[in-house]
């Protein structure tokens, strides 16, 4: 089964701190991406990743930035944490090698509370 | 751009009933991917039921299955014989058969499974 694993289940920060949130996959996935849930809202896509090193932007990533160092590590930046930002973040993977309606897989994620 | 419509923020069914979940969407393309995810209270989302939009035949997957009317763009998800490990949020979603892997989700459904 393919694991996408988010490295905090909760997350408690400050108003103007830089954090980071960790997200990796042990399917040798290309594709990842980054998303936030809000009630109400559903998921919005803040960026994805083709390949290491490569992103894209989705529909919210203002205030937001992602390293793609590592194939399997996808990783979720707020510059300077806002309370705009708490939220739920989840992180998917997905190949393409599985067709166009194959399926993203999803991590846990991580309830981010900024104070 | 693509937009998903879930109308339902929450629905209660007795167990062992049938339910149908709605799902609404507005695209101009016409090859595209259909999906309902779930999403229990443990909160890893997992498919449940895919349809490509060239396919007439609705897709079944168990006790899962869809009614998928291209002409009035809806996709609704009915569920029979529903059991208690059905409670969940779900989530409609919508992809392009072209350009990138960009999901668009609705807002999500409610699940109640009444005992």
């Amino acid at each position: 089964d393919v694991k996408v694993t988010q490295s905090s289940r909760y997350l408690v920060k400050r108003t103007g701190e830089k954090v980071f949130l960790e997200c990796v996959q042990d399917m040798d996935h290309e594709n990842m991406f980054w998303y936030r849930q809000d009630p109400g809202l559903g998921l919005r896509l803040i960026y994805f990743s083709y390949d290491v090193k490569m992103k894209e932007k989705g529909d919210i990533p203002e205030g937001y930035s992602v390293s793609r160092e590592k194939k399997e590590r996808f990783s979720l930046i707020l510059e300077s944490a806002s309370t705009n930002q708490t939220s739920m973040y989840l992180c998917a993977s997905r190949s393409p090698g599985q067709g166009l309606g194959g399926p993203q897989h999803f991590g846990d994620g991580t309830r981010l509370s900024i104070l | 751009a693509q937009t998903v419509t879930q109308s339902q923020p929450e629905m209660s069914v007795q167990e062992a009933e049938t339910v149908t979940l709605s799902c609404t969407y507005d695209t101009s393309e016409s090859d595209y991917y259909l999906f309902w995810y779930k999403q229990p209270p443990s909160r890893q989302m997992i498919l449940v039921i895919r349809q490509e939009a060239y396919k007439q035949q609705n897709a079944t997957e168990n006790r899962f299955s869809v009614n998928f009317q291209k002409a009035a763009k809806s996709f609704s998800l009915k569920i029979s014989d529903s059991q208690l490990g059905d409670a969940a949020m779900y989530f409609c979603a919508y992809r392009s058969a072209l350009g990138n892997e960009k999901l668009t989700f609705g807002t999500g459904t409610r699940l109640t499974i009444i005992p």
